[in-house]
């Protein structure tokens, strides 16, 4: 399977503990998105990185989250002390260089804070 | 600031019955409009991209089409298997560095009977 895959699937964990979450884009795709998605919504936007590079992020990426791609490969989104309203799914999403062009995204990883 | 509005929020229709979903939009400098498929609880499939008006997408029962202000995918004689959720996604801006993001409506969660 060539497809976006993110590791783990599911992840619950208490209040105020960290959590980090992997996504690994199709291999020929240089450009990788952070998303979360709630209940009934959309998916939100929250970083996107080309190659090594992050180049956008959204106001919704508080100093508790930080997203990393270190070689230009796989990326790490990590949840400092996390909170109940960061429960949501994350999805990541890899696409080619170019002015517009659909992103893939993967299965996402369901993050439940008790 | 761009916004995409789908509706309906959920639609019912029986096996067989043609209709439509509808994604209106606001943005500055539209790139490309893109529909997505959702399962619960899997990641957005990727459906269709459109970029400019008067622009159609054909795909099994499935048609996407653009105006200046909105979007209609046309589902007809739907079978069960296409029950899922419908998303909307948007793609604006100038190309820079940044204005990658995908802006997502809220999704039309689609119910296809026997």
């Amino acid at each position: 399977d060539t497809g976006v895959s993110q590791d783990p699937r599911h992840k619950i964990t208490k209040r105020g503990q960290n959590v980090t979450f992997r996504c690994d884009p199709i291999s020929e795709h240089n450009r990788l998105y952070w998303y979360r998605q709630t209940l009934g919504q959309g998916p939100e936007f929250l970083t996107y990185f080309q190659n090594e590079a992050q180049l956008e992020k959204s106001r919704l990426l508080s100093d508790r989250f930080s997203a990393e791609r270190p070689k230009g490969s796989f990326s790490t989104l990590e949840i400092q002390r996390t909170e109940q309203g960061d429960s949501a799914m994350y999805l990541c999403a890899s696409s080619f260089d170019s002015s517009s062009y659909e992103q893939y995204f993967g299965p996402g990883t369901r993050l439940t804070v008790t | 600031e761009d916004q995409v509005t789908q509706s309906p929020e959920a639609l019912r229709l029986q096996e067989g019955e043609s209709s439509s979903l509808n994604c209106s939009y606001t943005v500055s400098g539209l790139r490309g409009l893109f529909w997505y498929r959702q399962d619960p609880g899997k990641g957005p499939e990727f459906l269709f991209t459109l970029y400019s008006a008067g622009e159609e997408k054909e795909k099994e029962r499935l048609k996407a089409t653009l105006t200046k202000k909105e979007s209609f995918l046309h589902i007809t004689a739907p079978k069960p298997e296409d029950s899922a959720t419908y998303l909307c996604a948007v793609q604006a801006g100038v190309i820079i560095q940044g204005a990658q993001k995908l802006v997502f409506g809220q999704g039309t969660r689609l119910t296809i009977n026997p």
